[in-house]
C-alpha cells in the first residue's frame, strides 16, 4: 500500500538553508506536494511536483525528487523565523480525482 | 487562486449534538471533495471521498452513520457529525478539486470540533 515517510522535527538557525526529506512507496505516484501547516490553521499548498520533473524552483522553494529512490526534498533557502511550521510531503496518483496520501509531516523550528 | 472556504472554523458542543461542517468552492466547481481528518500531532487521514450527484465513499473504518456527508452541488458539500462523543473531537478539513485532474487540490482552512 501507499507509505509517506518523513522526519519528525528540524531545527535551524535563521538565515541557514532548512532541508526537509520524503519518501514514499508509491512507485505509480504521479503528483507530489508539501504543504504547510501553522498552529490551528488548514493546510497552505507550498508546491507540487509532477513525477517525470527532476526539480522544481519557486523564489525561496527548491523541490528535487529522485524517482528511482522514492525520495523528495524540500529545500527553503535563508530560513525565517515565519517560516517555522509542519510541513506535510503528500502524493497522489492523479492530481485532483484522487485523495492525497499524507506523511506525519515534520516541525520546522526556526532559531532567531 | 481558487478558494476553499470550511465553516465554522471552531465548534464547541456538548455530547450528544450533531454538528454539521460546510466545505464550498468559492469560484470553482468541485466534482470531488474529500473529508479528512487530523488526530493532535498526526497526519490527515482520508474519511471519504464524495463526488456531486452521488453517495459518498467512505474509508475502511468510518462509519457512514456517523458520519453523514452530502455533496449535492458542485460548490457545496457538507459533513454532520451525528450524536458526536468526545472520541469525535478532532481536526476535520475538506478539499475540493476539478473535473481537470492536471490541478491540485485546494484545502479549506479546517474545523477545530470539541466535545464535551
Amino acid at each position: 500500500g501507499e507509505d509517506v515517510e518523513q522526519s519528525l522535527f528540524l531545527s535551524v538557525r535563521e538565515g541557514d538553508s532548512s532541508v526537509i526529506n520524503c519518501t514514499y512507496t508509491d512507485s505509480s505516484s504521479t503528483y507530489l506536494y508539501w504543504y504547510k501547516q501553522e498552529p490551528g490553521a488548514g493546510l497552505q499548498l507550498l508546491t507540487y511536483i509532477f513525477s517525470n520533473m527532476d526539480m522544481k524552483q519557486d523564489q525561496r522553494l527548491t523541490v528535487l525528487l529522485n524517482k528511482k529512490d522514492k525520495h523528495l526534498s524540500l529545500r527553503i533557502a535563508d530560513t525565517q523565523t515565519g517560516d517555522s511550521a509542519i510541513y506535510f510531503c503528500a502524493e497522489s496518483l492523479n492530481s485532483g480525482n484522487t485523495p492525497l496520501v499524507f506523511g506525519k509531516g515534520t516541525r520546522l523550528s526556526v532559531i532567531a | 487562486g481558487a478558494v476553499v472556504s470550511q465553516h465554522p472554523s471552531r465548534v464547541i458542543c456538548k455530547s450528544g449534538t450533531s454538528v454539521k461542517i460546510e466545505c464550498r468552492s468559492l469560484d470553482f466547481q468541485a466534482t470531488t471533495m474529500f473529508w479528512y481528518r487530523q488526530f493532535p500531532k498526526q497526519s490527515l487521514m482520508l474519511m471519504a471521498t464524495s463526488n456531486e450527484g452521488s453517495k459518498a465513499t467512505y474509508e475502511q473504518g468510518v462509519e457512514k452513520d456517523k458520519f453523514l456527508i452530502n455533496h449535492a452541488s458542485l460548490t457545496l458539500s457538507t459533513l454532520t457529525v451525528t450524536s458526536a462523543h468526545p472520541e469525535d473531537s478532532s481536526f476535520y478539513i475538506c478539499s475540493a478539486s476539478t473535473r481537470n485532474s492536471n490541478q491540485p487540490q485546494h484545502f479549506g482552512d479546517g474545523t477545530r470540533l470539541s466535545i464535551l
